[in-house]
C-alpha cells in the first residue's frame, strides 16, 4: 500500500540554525500539507501546497518557514532560523483533492531545538 | 476565526460499553474530519464528512455531521481495548483546525 514517508525521523538542531524536513508524498496525490504537533498538544495546520504553490497557510507559517517541491517526488519544509518553540513533531500529509479528500499522514519528524 | 472544541478530553470506558465524543466548531464549515492517533504515532484518517446529515460507519465507530448545529459526533459501540487512542476532529474553512483531542482508554 502506498504511504507517505518522511526523513529524518528525528532532527536535533541548535537555536538559530536552518533545518530542512523532507517528505515523499504518495505518488498520484496532488495536494501536500505540513502540520506540527507540540508534544501532548493538538495538531496545528501549517500550509497546503498545490500545483507548485502555496494554496493556504496558517498564521503559524510566517517568514521563517518555506516549502518547496524541488523535484517530482520530494516536498520539503524549511525553517530558516529555528527557535526553541519550534520543537515539535512535524507531519507531512498528502491527498488527491484538497478538502474533500482523505489525507494520508507520514510518520512524522521529531524536531528538537536546543 | 474557526474554533474546534472536543469533549470530553479524557474518556475512560469499559469494554462493551457505548459512548459518544462530541466535536463543535464555531463557523460555517461542511467538511469535518476524524483522525485516530496512537501514542508516539502519526495520524490515521477515520472519516471525512462532507455534507449535512452525513453518517459513516467503520466497524465499531460511527461518525455523523450536523452542519446546522455545527456538531459532529463519533459514536463508539461496544468498545474494545484496541480502540484505545487519541481521537481528533478537524474542520476546514480557510485552513484546517483541529480539536484538542479525546484520549480514550478502554479497560477490560
Amino acid at each position: 500500500e502506498p504511504e507517505v514517508t518522511q526523513t529524518p525521523s528525528h532532527q536535533v538542531t541548535q537555536m538559530g540554525q536552518e533545518v530542512i524536513l523532507r517528505c515523499v508524498p504518495i505518488s498520484n496525490h496532488l495536494y501536500f500539507y505540513w502540520y506540527r504537533q507540540i508534544l501532548g498538544q493538538k495538531v496545528e495546520f501549517l500550509v497546503s501546497f498545490y500545483n507548485n504553490e502555496i494554496s493556504e497557510k496558517s498564521e503559524i507559517f510566517d517568514d521563517q518557514f518555506s516549502v518547496e517541491r524541488p523535484d517530482g517526488s520530494n516536498f520539503t519544509l524549511k525553517i530558516r532560523s529555528t527557535k526553541l518553540e519550534d520543537s515539535a513533531m512535524y507531519f507531512c500529509a498528502s491527498s488527491v483533492p484538497w478538502g474533500a479528500g482523505e489525507q494520508y499522514f507520514g510518520p512524522g519528524t521529531r524536531l528538537t531545538v536546543t | 476565526e474557526l474554533k474546534v472544541e472536543q469533549n470530553p478530553l479524557f474518556l475512560s470506558m469499559q469494554e462493551g460499553k457505548n459512548y459518544t465524543i462530541y466535536c463543535n466548531y464555531s463557523t460555517t464549515s461542511d467538511r469535518l474530519y476524524w483522525y485516530r492517533q496512537d501514542p508516539g504515532k502519526s495520524l490515521e484518517s477515520l472519516f471525512v464528512l462532507l455534507s449535512n446529515g452525513a453518517v459513516k460507519q467503520e466497524g465499531r465507530l460511527m461518525a455523523s455531521l450536523d452542519t446546522k448545529a455545527r456538531l459532529s459526533t463519533l459514536h463508539i459501540t461496544a468498545a474494545v481495548h484496541d480502540l484505545s487512542a487519541t481521537y481528533f476532529c478537524a474542520s476546514r474553512r480557510d485552513d484546517m483546525r483541529f480539536g484538542a483531542g479525546t484520549r480514550l482508554t478502554v479497560k477490560p
